[in-house]
């Protein structure tokens, strides 16, 4: 199946600072998606991106749907200790057979330093 | 409320004890699917759901089985558990198969000794 490789593994940054990781994938996506999950729970869609080169934001996230179509990044500015968690990329190819499925990267593991 | 639930949420067992794992939507969503969670791999989908009476496998099928009787429930059955099963497993509804938000459930942490 499709690869998706997610990075940094893990950060620990001081409460303020920006934040990025990206993902990368061996497969052309249409779309891309990025989650959130809190400690004790499932995760939760933070960002959908459409179109290759689409920039959206959410509040202090921003995201980007990179040209290739084979690679997206997340930011978020000023970091604040609820952004501690587990941040998911996630990929969908939609054509053909299995198009409904999501590719999930392995996970950035955020921990903010107050 | 809009929610996935699971049951049970912890569960402990042997190895070969047949366990079930349910899982309800209250959206009437028509997409149902299973991922496990295991460090450093995230999340793999191991069986989905179109609709009632259509599942399929996902990525890690093997050693699972589903059904889907109903459209609000989605239950995953591991009939003879092994070891490296032990995982962090998710339920997770969509409107629709296609459609980007998919609710998930609060997960189920089994151990298998």
């Amino acid at each position: 199946g499709q690869q998706l490789n997610q990075s940094p593994q893990s950060m620990f940054i001081q409460e303020g600072e920006d934040v990025s990781m990206n993902c990368t994938s061996s497969s052309i996506f249409n779309t891309w998606l990025w989650y959130k999950q809190d400690p004790g729970e499932g995760p939760v869609l933070l960002i959908a991106l459409y179109k290759a080169g689409e920039l959206t934001s959410n509040g202090r996230l921003t995201a980007q749907f990179g040209i290739t179509r084979k690679d997206s990044f997340l930011n978020i500015s000023a970091s604040i200790p609820s952004d501690v968690g587990i941040y998911f990329c996630a990929g969908r190819l939609s054509q053909g057979a299995g198009s409904y499925q999501l590719t999930f990267g392995k996970g950035t593991k955020l921990s903010v330093i107050p | 409320e809009a929610q996935v639930t699971q049951n049970p949420r912890y569960l402990i067992t042997v190895t070969g004890k047949k366990l079930t794992v349910t899982c309800s939507q209250n959206m009437n969503h028509e997409y149902m699917s299973w991922y496990r969670q295991d460090p450093g791999l995230g999340l793999r989908q191991i069986y989905y759901s179109m609709n009632v009476e259509v599942t399929d496998k996902g990525d890690v099928p093997e050693g699972y089985k589903v059904s889907r009787k109903e459209k609000r429930n989605f239950p995953l059955i591991l009939e003879s558990p092994s070891p490296n099963q032990t995982s962090l497993y998710f339920c997770a509804s969509t409107r629709q198969a296609g459609t980007d938000t998919q609710y998930f459930g609060p997960g189920t942490r089994l151990t298998v000794l």
